[in-house]
């Protein structure tokens, strides 16, 4: 059955410093792995997604993510943090192995970015 | 992207009583979803919304609580029966836009229940 951890409840960073947000899964076959943003009182917002290709996929708002096949990671990425990243977000894979239409998410890591 | 509208965006329900979540989708949307984010918690899939039949659910989740109705493409509801507080939640609309493979899924803005 396919999961995805994420480590971190929350994560705080001081705005202007790199931020990092960890997520490892687990499936059968191979990932089709997303990061979602949700803000205060708002819906999911789609930020990026690897399926195939390139390691270092890039995505809305300057956010970027690193596939790790070795490691089964996927850590949300951005060099510069603003205050106005601090939300809720989300790492989500799906199974290709199992028809992959099922998107599982993890349990979310809150980002704090001081000014 | 796919737009997707949910209505209510909130309701404050009494015990007991049952609600209609609808969910419209732009016309590109193939498969939708009903998912459940209790507060401070993550996203659990409720169902597969399935075109002209019942749909599928997951593990935990009945038809009983939680009747669906996809009767076209782009249109589906969530009916959330005998309401408890337990109940209170956010319930979001999803869908993917063409196969599911490796496509995003999409969300709508939720609707927020709070049962009294």
């Amino acid at each position: 059955a396919q999961s995805v951890a994420q480590p971190e409840d929350q994560v705080n960073v001081a705005e202007g410093n790199p931020l990092t947000v960890k997520c490892t899964y687990s499936v059968s076959g191979n990932p089709y792995l997303f990061w979602y943003v949700q803000y205060p009182n708002r819906g999911l917002q789609f930020l990026l997604k690897y399926i195939t290709g390139d390691n270092l996929v890039k995505g809305s708002y300057g956010f970027e993510a690193e596939f790790n096949k070795s490691q089964t990671s996927f850590h949300l990425k951005k060099p510069s943090a603003l205050v106005s990243d601090s939300a809720l977000y989300f790492c989500a894979v799906r199974d290709a192995a199992t028809g992959g239409f099922k998107t599982i998410f993890g349990a979310g890591t809150r980002l704090f970015v001081k000014a | 992207s796919a737009v997707i509208s949910q209505k209510p965006s909130r309701d404050i329900c009494q015990r007991g009583t049952s609600l209609t979540i609808q969910c419209q989708v732009d016309s590109q949307v193939t498969m939708m979803f009903w998912y459940r984010q209790q507060p401070g918690q993550s996203l659990t899939l409720i169902a597969t919304a399935n075109q002209g039949s019942e749909a599928t659910y997951e593990s935990g989740f009945v038809i009983d609580k939680f009747p669906i109705s996809r009767p076209n493409l782009t249109f589906s509801t969530l009916t959330v029966s005998n309401m408890s507080p337990e109940d209170s939640s956010i319930y979001l609309c999803s869908g993917i836009v063409g196969t599911p493979s490796g496509n995003t899924i999409y969300f709508g803005e939720g609707s927020w229940l709070t049962v009294v």
